[in-house]
């Protein structure tokens, strides 16, 4: 019974590269949400997705971040031009329905640490 | 003002006492309530949900809501070393964000 998975699990590079965060909901999830954090500090929101559309990216900083969730496959948040303020953990969550119960199952995170 | 305000702690208390936790929150219409714990370096998990004003107890835990005061808290009694942890207030409003929305947790530490 798998959980959220999320690859890499830790993700080293170098100022302006890319970095891509995967993500696998738990079997029959169709919502995914990415959150970011930083040291110390709490969950911050960037992006809501269902199959093939994103429904609130109003967290994610306009340039240089992106995020799909296609038909078939993970999700993907993608960081072009990193820079050393993008590194943090990023962390996928899933839910069943779109209603929220604040069930969210979250993945174990991907940390992201830039050069 | 924050969204969803937290003390960021650490809040010690000795084994055995109650663990009393704080939020306080932005009023934007109807909301719904959770606390989340995360362990060092583990994913948050959901230990309790609130939605109608007043009390709710799971076990050791119970959560308080007060939408006049806009405030929600969580207690721990018979607190354990294991509840060593950051919790996490969030706020699912019914408008707006379609996303929880988190405060920036408080740190527990229980002494044994």
């Amino acid at each position: 019974n798998a959980g959220v998975m999320q690859n890499p699990r830790h993700l080293v590079r170098r100022r302006g590269q890319e970095a891509r965060l995967r993500c696998s909901p738990m079997k029959g999830h169709s919502h995914v949400y990415w959150y970011r954090q930083l040291p110390e500090e709490g969950l911050k929101f960037m992006v809501y997705l269902q199959k093939e559309n994103i429904i609130d990216e109003s967290g994610m900083p306009k340039e240089r971040f992106s995020a799909e969730f296609p038909k078939e496959g993970p999700s993907i948040l993608r960081i072009q031009q990193v820079v050393r303020g993008d590194s943090a953990a990023y962390f996928c969550a899933s839910s069943p329905r779109s209603t929220l119960t604040g069930e969210l199952f979250f993945g174990e995170g991907s940390r992201l640490t830039v050069l | 003002q924050k969204e969803v305000e937290q003390n960021s702690g650490p809040l010690s208390v000795p084994e055995g006492a109650i663990a009393s936790l704080n939020c306080t929150y932005s009023d934007r219409g109807s909301q719904s309530f959770f606390w989340y714990r995360q362990y060092s370096g583990k994913s948050p998990e959901l230990i309790m949900s609130i939605y109608s004003n007043g009390d709710k107890e799971d076990g050791r835990f119970t959560a308080q809501l007060n939408r006049a005061s806009q405030y929600v808290s969580l207690l721990i009694r018979d607190s354990q070393p294991s509840d060593s942890a950051t919790y996490l207030c969030a706020v699912f409003w019914d408008t707006g964000r379609r996303a929880l929305t988190f405060g920036s947790g408080t740190r527990l530490q229980v002494q044994p």
